[in-house]
């Protein structure tokens, strides 16, 4: 099983719907919970961190679910600059920060 | 403020070739990444270091690649002799971490450089 797992999309969705996207890992033992986001050919950047409450930003959620070992991003009124990838980061404890291989958002006018 | 900086940003090369990829930290980070990206692999830990020392380096694919943070405002990663299957966008990150207690760290966020797109022939 890998240690992060996302769905690559892409997740086609018209401009003002909601969409989420889920990441599981492996590690029980997981601390740090990131979402990053990434344009094309770019780097990737912070987007949000995830804490163990949720936590909210603007049109952007965030859920970490320990006992199942997944965290969400939910994203509200999907705007055409909205159209990355999104990669999950787990980290913590005396684990690498990996990275998930990114769900792929398309934003549709 | 400056990011991270990474050199070069492009490099072709023939296969055999040594490449030389370059890192310069933000300042006052403590934690330095390599990340191989390819469309296949998606994004790839290489090799990490903390103060200056690597700390896991199983992502490194064979004896080819090294890496090297000779200071706090330094890092090399290195890959002799080149080979085509090592294509790919190479990424430098730094961050802060701290230790929160034993075998607990606090994982501030990572600052990625511009990445250095490598093509061997």
């Amino acid at each position: 099983r890998k240690e992060v797992e996302q769905d690559p999309g892409p997740f086609n969705v018209p401009e003002g719907a909601t969409v989420a996207f889920n990441c599981t890992y492996s590690n029980s033992a997981s601390q740090s919970f990131f979402w990053y986001r990434q344009d094309c050919r770019k780097e990737p950047k912070l987007l949000m961190s995830v804490y163990s409450s949720g936590n909210e930003d603007g049109r952007f959620t965030a859920q970490l679910n320990r006992a199942s070992q997944y965290i969400s991003l939910l994203i509200r009124d999907s705007k055409l600059s909205d159209s990355a990838t999104y990669l999950c980061v787990v980290g913590g404890g005396y684990q690498k920060v990996t990275f998930g291989t990114g769900t792929k958002l398309q934003v549709i006018p | 403020d400056a990011g991270v900086i990474q050199s070069p940003r492009h490099e072709v090369t023939e296969m055999g070739q040594e490449v030389t990829l370059r890192c310069k930290p933000i300042s006052g980070h403590n934690s330095l990444f390599w990340y191989r990206q390819t469309m296949m692999r998606g994004l790839e830990l290489l090799i990490y270091f903390n103060n200056n020392v690597p700390i896991d380096d199983s992502g490194m694919p064979e004896d080819r690649f090294s890496a090297k943070m000779p200071n706090a405002s330094f890092s090399t990663l290195k890959i002799q002799p080149s080979e085509p299957r090592d294509s790919a966008v190479y990424f430098c990150a730094s961050s802060f971490w701290a230790l929160a207690g034993r075998h607990n760290y606090y994982i501030g966020e990572l600052f990625f450089g511009e990445g250095s797109r490598l093509t061997v022939l």
